[in-house]
């Protein structure tokens, strides 16, 4: 069974460009949530999705958005980047929305804002 | 919102020596505290989680602790070996359609020989 898969795996954009970053819950999964991990930190909750609907935002300007597809897919975008968007953004599943089950993290994307 | 607090931020460990990393929550209404493991560059994997209807659970020389009353939950590696070096997350949950994890700061774990 492939796990949660991310791309792509490193992205350096300009200040003031937009990126939209891309996940592939594992199979079955039909919960995905994205974090923010900046250096030396823990993962930041940015968004949670189920059943293609928003459940969960975090603390996080409406710069950043995020949909889920038909298929449990989904993209993460973030416009008018700043310096300090520059982090490992990591993306989660889980097999449902409600219950407490485990998260399965992907392998991230790197970004780097420059 | 949930606020979890992760101490120490360094651990620093002889090979066999026993590891405690130390968390608490403030949210009541948490009841899901998974520990995650990260290597440098690599995605968090869960090592060991425990729900508030147990105190305690433990899986080889791994074990986590649970104090629902004074709202902390603990780490135990026994027997540590140079491969449990690495950063690990506790975080916390709570039920519901959004149910968000909340990291703390990470403990870096350094087991030398």
């Amino acid at each position: 069974d492939a796990g949660v898969t991310q791309s792509p795996t490193h992205l350096i954009k300009t200040r003031g460009q937009q990126v939209t970053l891309r996940c592939s819950p594992i199979s079955g999964h039909k919960s995905v949530s994205w974090y923010q991990q900046v250096l030396g930190q823990g993962p930041q909750f940015i968004f949670q999705y189920y059943e293609k609907e928003e459940r969960g935002r975090g603390n996080f300007p409406d710069r950043f958005s995020a949909r889920q597809f038909p298929n449990y897919s989904s993209e993460l975008n973030v416009n008018a980047l700043l310096l300090g968007d520059s982090a490992l953004y990591l993306c989660a599943s889980r097999p449902r929305g409600v219950l407490n089950t485990e998260a399965f993290f992907g392998q991230g994307t790197r970004l780097t804002v420059v | 919102g949930e606020n979890v607090e992760q101490h120490p931020s360094t651990l620093s460990v002889q090979e066999g020596d026993s590891a405690v990393i130390k968390c608490t929550y403030s949210d009541s209404a948490s009841n899901y505290f998974p520990w995650y493991k990260q290597e440098l560059g690599k995605r968090p994997q869960l090592i060991i989680d425990i729900r508030s209807n147990v105190g305690e659970k433990k899986d080889q020389r791994i074990a986590v602790t649970l104090n629902k009353t004074a709202k902390h939950f603990s780490l135990h590696i026994t027997e540590t070996q140079p491969e449990d070096s690495a950063v690990y997350f506790c975080a916390a949950s709570t039920a519901g359609t959004a149910s968000k994890l909340t990291f703390g700061t990470g403990t870096r774990l350094q087991v030398t020989l």
